[in-house]
């Protein structure tokens, strides 16, 4: 089944600076989802980018997709302390299994 | 519209009850999904209905079942509780549960086995 792995696996930084996360993955896909989920929450779903796409932007959040790398990554800019989530990448392929699969995610963590 | 809803938000249980965890999904979401977050094993999915009937299964043990109605809420089912049980089960609905479709998630029910 397609899953994805996010790196790094954590990341502290200060509010105002900007947070890079990536997510790699191993074979074709139709597109790849990026939630969030603050401790112990339901996932909030971000952004979706679809396997014709190069980028994405939504407010503060820029996603980005290499399918030649199999891999993508999320930005966020001007980070906040509300930011602070584990965030996980979702690739979905055209068919086989439905299911969502995570990795373990980036934990990331804005210090006010 | 409201969003996906989960009850109860929090559950204790003792070793070999069993336990039925209820999702409402989005209005208009034919596809609902189940699973179970641990911090040893993240997430992990548990299966999947769409019309009322599962039409995708993860690799959980049959003490582990779920339904859903007409109208396309859910429910899940865990039997014989055990202590690794113990965990965060989640629900997820999309319109059709396709590849292309977004899954929302609702806030999780805490399930704690003692």
């Amino acid at each position: 089944s397609q899953q994805g792995e996010e790196d790094p696996q954590a990341l502290s930084i200060q509010e105002g600076e900007n947070a890079t996360m990536n997510c790699s993955y191993k074979t074709s896909i139709n597109n790849l989802q990026w939630y969030r989920q603050n401790s112990g929450r339901g996932l909030v779903h971000l952004i979706l980018i679809r396997s014709n796409e190069r980028e994405k932007h939504s407010g503060r959040l820029r996603v980005t997709l290499d399918t030649s790398k199999k891999s993508s990554s999320l930005l966020i800019t001007a980070s906040r302390a509300a930011d602070t989530a584990s965030y996980f990448c979702a690739p979905r392929g055209d068919t086989g299994r439905r299911a969502l699969t995570f990795g373990s995610g980036t934990r990331l963590q804005v210090q006010p | 519209k409201a969003g996906v809803t989960q009850t109860p938000r929090y559950l204790i249980k003792t070793r070999g009850q069993q336990v039925t965890l209820s999702c409402s999904p989005i209005s208009g979401h034919r596809s609902v999904s189940w699973y179970q977050q641990t911090p040893g094993q993240g997430l992990q999915f548990l299966f999947e209905y769409f019309s009322e009937t599962q039409r995708n299964k993860g690799n959980f043990p049959g003490r582990f079942s779920g339904r859903q109605f007409s109208n396309s809420r859910s429910e899940m089912n865990v039997s014989t509780l055990e202590l690794g049980d113990s965990a965060l089960y989640l629900c997820a609905s999309s319109l059709r549960g396709g590849a292309k479709d977004t899954q929302y998630f609702g806030p999780g029910t805490r399930l704690t086995v003692l």
